[in-house]
């Protein structure tokens, strides 16, 4: 199974900063990752797909990069709407598996 | 609008068996592979299990595998999850998705709210 390990876990941020979180597979899986926002009660909402793509009707503010091991979603200009937990995914192979998450709270 | 609308949790003894449903209105399932993702409290979604567009091929994490059963009636847009020999551990927030392509492995871009299964000792 490829594993996938976040980083931070968690994070404190002002509106309007840039913030950054990492993410780093167990093996290379080429871009074949997705990026998810969790807010409490509510289902992950996919931003982030094949590593950079933008999911539709998802802010500009929001963008990945990456390939191989190691990606990153970008946050320019954090908004009031954004605070949540943040997921990696790999679509690589079965089993589908998740970052353990990024929360990103309010400073 | 596309939505997908869980049901059939509840409260369930060790050993026991529940069955979910997901039936999808706003699209048509019938080109999409589907999954169910679940969440247990205070964790990390994980990957139960997934089935392709044509219901011809299924996938099952381990933890799961000979235990739980996924299907669909694409005739309904509905997707079915059978959970036997539940545990304790099976204790979360069960969600379907759809993925955007007929693969497992596309993007779950549509997930619905979610059906809370809790399964006591």
């Amino acid at each position: 199974d490829v594993q996938m390990t976040q980083s931070p876990s968690s994070l404190s941020a002002s509106v309007g900063d840039r913030v950054i979180i990492t993410c780093r597979a167990s093996q290379t899986i080429s871009t074949y990752l997705n990026w998810f926002q969790q807010k409490p009660g509510k289902a992950p909402k996919l931003l982030i797909y094949a590593a950079s793509s933008l999911q539709s009707r998802v802010p500009s503010r929001f963008s990945g990069s990456g390939s191989g091991t190691d990606f990153t979603l970008t946050i320019s200009g954090l908004q009031p709407e954004d605070f949540a937990t943040y997921y990696c995914q790999q679509s690589f192979s079965t089993p589908l598996t998740f970052g353990g998450g990024t929360k990103v709270e309010i400073k | 609008e596309v939505q997908l609308l869980e049901s059939g949790g509840g409260l369930e003894q060790s050993g026991g068996s529940l069955r979910l449903s997901c039936t999808a209105s706003g699209f048509t399932v019938t080109n999409y592979a589907m999954s169910w993702v679940r969440q247990a409290l205070g964790k990390g979604p994980e990957w139960v299990s997934g089935i392709s567009y044509s219901g011809g091929t299924t996938y099952y994490a381990d933890s799961v595998k000979g235990r739980f059963t996924i299907s669909r009636d694409n005739s309904k847009n509905t997707l079915y999850l059978e959970m036997n020999s539940l545990r304790v551990e099976d204790t979360a927030v069960y969600y379907c998705a759809s993925s955007g392509g007929p693969n497992v492995l596309d993007n779950l871009d549509y997930w619905g709210q979610g059906t809370q299964v809790t399964v006591s000792s």
